[in-house]
């Protein structure tokens, strides 16, 4: 079964506003998860590291302001992205590990549509 | 150069036929190789998970890593149309909490 639950799956909403997209790891603590984004016929791109407790890690590139990370407990993460424009429409998902040199599980994804 | 080569298909085989997916790369500090199964619009399904050189089976799925050729695969035998799919292979440096490198994804269609 699922070991990492994302949610919601899907999201449409108007250009300007805000959307947090919720990972939670199932039956395990995670301290560490990943969140990554993406496009149509594409492998995923790595956004960024969630660590409980602190300040994520964002790739080069990623918007740290436009992509709000929270880590606060050892089972969620939620990223949020702010003021999504049309641009900003994507395939978001995230995984976690369920330890030191276990595998990363991933969520089932959420499909993010702004108009 | 990219650090994980995969062709991306598409790929399509008749169903019953052995299916060979690969990917090569160039660190060679890569210790931990993963493939992963993606329909659409969902996440990645982790389906095997190899640590170093050498051989994991586990059902269809057999999981080949030459770490001194920098490649490794993923072997289906009698595939099936429910393996129809986009196949990610990927690696990290150590176990867990380090940051994944994907391939591009290979695409398969098994067809009856």
């Amino acid at each position: 079964g699922a070991v990492v639950s994302q949610h919601p799956s899907w999201v449409i909403c108007k250009s300007g506003t805000s959307v947090k997209i919720e990972c939670r790891s199932l039956d395990f603590q995670a301290t560490t998860m990943f969140w990554y984004r993406q496009f149509p016929k594409q492998s995923l791109m790595l956004m960024a590291t969630s660590n409980e407790g602190s300040k994520a890690t964002y790739e080069q590139g990623v918007e740290k302001d436009k992509f709000l990370i929270n880590h606060a407990s050892l089972t969620l993460s939620t990223l949020t992205v702010t003021s999504a424009h049309p641009e900003d429409s994507s395939f978001y998902i995230c995984s976690a590990p369920q330890g030191v040199n276990q595998p990363q599980h991933f969520g089932d994804g959420t499909r993010l549509s702004i108009l | 150069q990219k650090e994980v080569e995969q062709d991306p298909g598409p790929l399509s085989v008749p169903e019953g036929a052995i299916v060979s997916l690969n990917c090569t790369y160039s660190n060679s500090a890569f210790q931990y190789f993963m493939w992963y199964r993606q329909y659409s619009r969902k996440g990645p399904e982790l389906l095997m998970y190899t640590y170093s050189s050498g051989n994991k089976e586990d059902g269809r799925f057999t999981a080949q890593v030459d770490k001194s050729s920098k490649y490794i695969s993923l072997f289906i035998r009698d595939s099936q149309p429910s393996d129809s799919a986009t196949y990610l292979c990927a690696m990290c440096f150590s176990g867990g909490y380090n940051k994944l490198i994907f391939g591009a994804g290979t695409r398969l269609a098994v067809h009856p």
